[in-house]
């Protein structure tokens, strides 16, 4: 089986950047996604990396290392429209969709 | 270009009745994604469909639960009995082609209640 984990809250202030991070547990996937959820919301899709390392997206930067079963999901200059939850999420190689927990993001004025 | 549609948003069925929830995917999507959220919880993948085709149903209760996306119309989901522990958000999800876990559209959600 797989599993993915996250921290399930986060807090920081306006302005600030945080680090939101997945590890895994999986024997094979084809990449990682990122999805944010505002309450009572929908899912949205921020980020993919299907390679190791580093994309941007505007204030969004996600990461993923497979050598070390880790990736997260970076927000710059935080905004109050960015407390939401967010989501890591992989397709494994047995064709399973897996969505992490999330982690609540509270973004204090 | 419409986003992905849901339909009921808010539906109430007692213990034992049946609950259909209907997904029109965006505008070019063939895939579709059926997955079930309880309050402060993720998403829990059910069901994937392609048009006329099941394509992955590992997720989906054994019992009382079918999904279909016929040739014309919206995919359905079907929950047959339904009991109070089928009270959830259920979301669906649609993509172009087959990428997997990677940009998938959600829809509003359907927020079923078992009374």
């Amino acid at each position: 089986g797989q599993s993915l984990e996250q921290p399930s809250e986060v807090t920081a202030v306006e302005g600030a950047i945080v680090q939101i991070n997945c590890t895994y547990q999986t024997s094979g996937f084809y990449g990682l996604s990122w999805y944010q959820q505002h309450d009572g919301g929908a899912p949205t899709f921020l980020s993919y990396n299907g390679l190791d390392g580093l994309e941007e997206t505007g204030r969004f930067s996600s990461f993923l290392s497979r050598s070390d079963s880790y990736g997260y999901l970076l927000l710059q200059e935080l905004q109050m429209k960015d407390s939401a939850s967010y989501f890591c999420a992989v397709r494994d190689y047995g064709q399973n969709f897996v969505f992490g927990p999330g982690t609540r993001l509270s973004v204090l004025p | 270009n419409a986003g992905v549609m849901q339909n009921p948003r808010h539906l109430v069925r007692r213990r034992g009745q049946e609950a259909r929830l209907r997904c029109s995917p965006m505008k070019g999507h063939s895939h579709v994604y059926w997955y079930r959220q309880l309050p402060e919880e993720g998403l829990k993948f059910m069901v994937y469909l392609q048009k006329e085709n099941i394509i992955d149903e590992s997720g989906m209760p054994k019992e009382r639960f079918s999904a279909e996306f016929p040739k014309e119309g919206p995919s359905i989901l079907r929950i047959q009995q339904v009991v109070r522990g089928d009270s959830a958000a259920y979301f669906c999800a649609s993509s172009p082609k087959d990428r997997g876990i990677y940009e998938q559209y959600f829809g509003p959600g359907t927020r079923l209640t078992v009374t």
